[in-house]
């Protein structure tokens, strides 16, 4: 089984800290995503990479860098963290195959920035 | 514009009754539609997906779903719910990269 960990399930920080939110996965996938979820809003996908030192901005990258020095890691950075930068950040990974196109998701970190 | 559309944010139903959840999206062309369900303080896990081939798709826990092309929908159905069906449902469309819908929250009452 696919498996997708994240550093931390819960996580509070002042205004103003440097975040960072660690994604690890086992499968050797080539695709990573991260992505914030916000009630009414569903899933919005932050940044995403195609393989090891690539990215790509996503639909709401302001505020947020990426970082993918190895293959199985995708951390996500919060530069500056602000309150309305409070939030579910769900990591996901998947194979580069195009017939293989199902996502899998870790458990979710949830941040307070107070 | 690309879009994904869960018409209804809450749903509540009776154990043992049948559930159907809306999903109806707007893309360029049929991109690969999923099904995906958060419990409480979880991540999401895969109820189903369509690639191609037949419209009526099975998945796990009992659900399915059914692809109609002709209305750009993509419907989750259960005959018989179970109260651990309680549970917010996301349906998402791409390829590549996904775009989800804004999930409808499923309540099961005794």
């Amino acid at each position: 089984d696919v498996k997708v960990t994240q550093s931390s399930r819960y996580l509070v920080k002042r205004t103003g800290e440097k975040v960072f939110l660690e994604c690890v996965q086992d499968m050797d996938h080539e695709n990573m995503f991260w992505y914030r979820q916000d009630p009414g809003l569903g899933l919005r996908l932050i940044y995403f990479s195609y393989d090891v030192k690539m990215k790509e901005k996503g639909d709401i990258p302001e505020g947020y860098s990426v970082s993918r020095e190895k293959k199985e890691r995708f951390s996500l950075i919060l530069e500056s963290a602000s309150t309305n930068q409070t939030s579910m950040y769900l990591c996901a990974s998947k194979p580069l195959d195009k017939y293989q196109e199902t996502q899998y998701f870790g458990p979710g970190t949830r941040l307070l920035v107070l | 514009a690309q879009s994904v559309t869960q018409p209804d944010i809450h749903i509540t139903v009776s154990e043992g009754a049948s559930l159907e959840l809306r999903c109806n999206y707007s893309y360029g062309a049929t991109p690969y539609l999923f099904w995906y369900v958060q419990s409480p303080g979880q991540g999401l896990q895969l109820l189903l997906k369509y690639f191609s081939g037949d419209t009526l798709v099975q998945g796990i826990k009992g659900f399915e779903a059914e692809f109609k092309r002709s209305q750009s929908s993509f419907n989750l159905r259960k005959p018989s719910v179970h109260w651990s069906d309680a549970a917010e449902y996301f349906c998402a469309v791409g390829w590549g990269k996904l775009q989800f819908g804004a999930g409808t929250q499923v309540v099961v009452t005794p």
